[in-house]
């Protein structure tokens, strides 16, 4: 069983519709990490959390310590939200990431 | 620039040819590592260097990959006698932290063909 798991593995989703992508993790953690990946470019880091909530314009990343579960949510989503979402996080006493499979988001017009 | 870069963005190698592939971190960030990112798969982690030192090489998987970073700054990820299953996305980010919990930045990635 991998570490992170990601849910859902694809998600379509209608202009304007509220989307929300769910990571679970079996390790205790320092830090957990919200990604984004285009087709054919790097990777862009959107949320690093530990606890609580954040919130980045139309994103909003939250988590549970307690039970090892973190959500990303996009609200009013747009077709240039479409991208790949990555959920990875850092061991406690660690450094490297460890990453989920990832979700590949696909918002229509 | 002032983001992480790799060189060259894309590489076809034949089988059994060496590659190298390079990456130059933010300036100034301590810790630098190498993600190798399969077609349709989450990255995995390859190796991590602190400054010079490379401490963590637990994810490189066989003897053909080696890695350094004689200067602390830039690194390069070699593989040698390539295989058709170490085609992939290479992945570099770095950080100014030496512990983690802290932010890392990635680069573009280098995608190895290995035909």
């Amino acid at each position: 069983k991998n570490e992170v798991e990601q849910s859902p593995q694809n998600l379509t989703a209608q202009e304007g519709e509220f989307i929300t992508i769910n990571c679970s993790y079996s390790v205790g953690i320092s830090a957990l990490h919200w990604l984004q990946q285009h087709p054919g470019g790097g990777i862009v880091s959107l949320f690093m959390l530990s606890s609580g909530k954040k919130k980045h314009g139309r994103l909003i990343a939250t988590i549970n310590i307690q039970e090892k579960h973190s959500s990303l949510h996009i609200t009013a989503s747009h077709p240039r939200d479409s991208a790949v979402y990555i959920c990875a996080v850092i061991r406690e006493y660690g450094n490297k990431l460890v990453f989920g499979a990832g979700t590949i988001l696909r918002v229509k017009s | 620039g002032a983001g992480v870069s790799q060189s060259p963005r894309y590489k076809v190698a034949k089988r059994g040819q060496d590659v190298a592939l390079r990456c130059d971190p933010i300036s100034g960030h301590v810790s630098l590592f190498w993600y190798q990112q399969a077609l349709g798969q989450g990255p995995e982690f390859l190796t991590y260097f602190q400054n010079e030192a490379q401490l963590d090489k637990s994810g490189l998987p066989s003897d053909r990959f080696f890695a350094e970073r004689p200067e602390g700054s830039v690194s390069t990820l070699k593989i040698q006698r390539t295989q058709q299953e170490d085609s992939a996305v290479y992945l570099c980010a770095s950080s100014w932290a030496l512990l983690g919990g802290y932010e890392q930045y990635f680069g573009p990635g280098t995608r190895l063909t290995v035909t």
